[in-house]
């Protein structure tokens, strides 16, 4: 069965500034995707990020890039200038094809002006 | 286009009561997700269903919970003879069949509070 651990419960970041959070997983299958939720205080999951195992190629959207190491199974979320709406729970997660996503314990990222 | 709507927001029962939560996938829709969030632990997989059809049940408990998703109308998520450990958020979740794999668009949860 799969994992996800995220081994930060909390992190806190100036804002500008920029903050790494940890995603590792365990997994025999060679072909599956990697996610980054967030979770506001609305509670609302929204799609961050997503990468396809078989690219090599870091995946970025705007200020949100990850830093996928497939040998280590590695999966961190780095968030460039932080904003005070950036504050939330992150969730990685794990997805093999056509299956249903794994969670890990989220993160709680707070952005401090 | 709306997104997953779901209701209601908050549900509040006294323990043996029944809970019932829809899920309205969003148009186009046809595979439906729901998974429980318990207070500070990360999203759990319940049930996977297509219309009519329980794909995946595994993350369902055993007693007392049950789901469906009808040709016409929203998915349930019916739990029977609540207890205090089912209070947990039940979020839903829809895709295309063949766009899961970028990820599942979410509803805004059902915060069940069981007293």
């Amino acid at each position: 069965a799969q994992t996800v651990t995220q081994s930060q419960p909390e992190m806190s970041v100036q804002e500008a500034e920029t903050v790494t959070l940890s995603c590792t997983y365990d997994t025999s299958e060679s072909n599956y995707y990697l996610f980054w939720y967030k979770q506001p205080p609305s509670r609302q999951m929204i799609l961050v990020i997503r990468q396809e195992a078989y690219k090599q190629q870091n995946a970025t959207e705007n200020r949100f890039s990850v830093n996928f190491q497939k040998a280590a199974k590695s999966f961190s979320l780095k968030i460039s200038d932080s904003q005070l709406g950036d504050t939330a729970m992150y969730f990685c997660a794990f997805m093999k094809p056509g299956n249903k996503l794994v969670f890990g314990a989220g993160t709680i990222l707070r952005v401090k002006s | 286009n709306a997104g997953v709507m779901q209701n209601p927001r908050h549900l509040v029962r006294r323990r043996g009561q029944e809970a019932r939560l829809r899920c309205s996938p969003m148009k186009g829709h046809s595979h439906v997700y729901w998974y429980r969030q318990l207070p500070e632990e990360g999203l759990k997989f319940m049930v996977y269903l297509q219309k009519e059809n329980i794909i995946d049940e595994s993350g369902m408990p055993k007693e007392r919970f049950s789901a469906e998703f009808p040709k016409e109308g929203p998915s349930i998520l019916r739990i029977q003879q609540v207890v205090r450990g089912d209070s947990a958020a039940y979020f839903c979740a829809s895709s295309f069949l063949d766009r899961v794999n970028y990820g599942y668009t979410f509803g805004s949860g059902t915060r069940l509070t069981v007293v």
